[in-house]
């Protein structure tokens, strides 16, 4: 049972290029999230989604791009790398039926 | 914009002590999750809770969210080594699917 995977685990970008993390889950869950974690501190929304073809923006959304064409992948997209991206990126699925968030293992992204 | 600030920001203890954490805020949720975060790993949800007042026990951990809804607290008693982790409460206000996450406790539980 994988859950939320997540690929890759470890990337480092120059400012201005441009990657996509990818966040894969096999529950059949309707809900998507996209946080950020910056070292010692909490979790900052930056995308959510609803179902597939539906998204919306979180608290920190600038800078990033989501899409969700299935059910089971929502791919976050940055496309102009810059220093402040630097962090650790969590994606996590729930089902409507439960409050229940389930988290991927993380990627650790820096921009140098 | 949301907040749900937690105190304390650290903490450090001997094994066998009790701590509490809070976890506040100005608005109302209508569910509040507490998450514990080990290194290298994403949260692990621990508890929610959904009715002001509500309290549940999960083992030594006993979570109590507040009569208004707008923050809540975990309890550990007699903290072992294993307790050690950055604690995270986060909450869902009525209506939407966003949680806000609070600033989180690093705790460290020495032996």
């Amino acid at each position: 049972n994988a859950g939320v995977t997540q690929t890759p685990k470890f990337r480092i970008l120059k400012i201005g290029q441009s990657m996509t993390l990818q966040c894969t889950q096999d529950m059949n869950h309707n809900y998507m999230y996209w946080y950020r974690q910056d070292p010692g501190m909490g979790l900052k929304l930056i995308y959510y989604s609803v179902g597939a073809g539906i998204t919306d923006k979180g608290e920190v959304p600038n800078g990033y791009n989501v899409s969700r064409s299935t059910t089971e992948d929502f791919p976050l997209r940055l496309e102009l790398a810059a220093p402040s991206q630097t962090s650790v990126y969590f994606c996590a699925s729930s089902a409507p039926s439960e409050e229940t968030q389930y988290f991927g293992p993380g990627t650790r992204l820096l921009v140098l | 914009t949301q907040l749900l600030e937690q105190s304390p920001q650290f903490l450090s203890i001997q094994e066998g002590e009790n701590l509490t954490v809070y976890c506040n805020s100005s608005s109302v949720f209508s569910s509040l999750q507490w998450y514990r975060q080990e290194p290298g790993e994403g949260p692990v949800l621990l508890v929610t809770v959904v009715t002001g007042g509500e309290v549940k026990k999960l083992k030594r951990l006993t979570f109590q969210f507040g009569d208004a809804r707008k923050d809540s607290s975990l309890h550990i008693t007699a903290a072992q080594p294993g307790d050690t982790g950055l604690y995270l409460c986060a909450g869902a206000t009525s209506g939407t699917y966003k949680y806000i996450f609070g600033t989180g406790t690093r705790l460290k539980v020495l032996a």
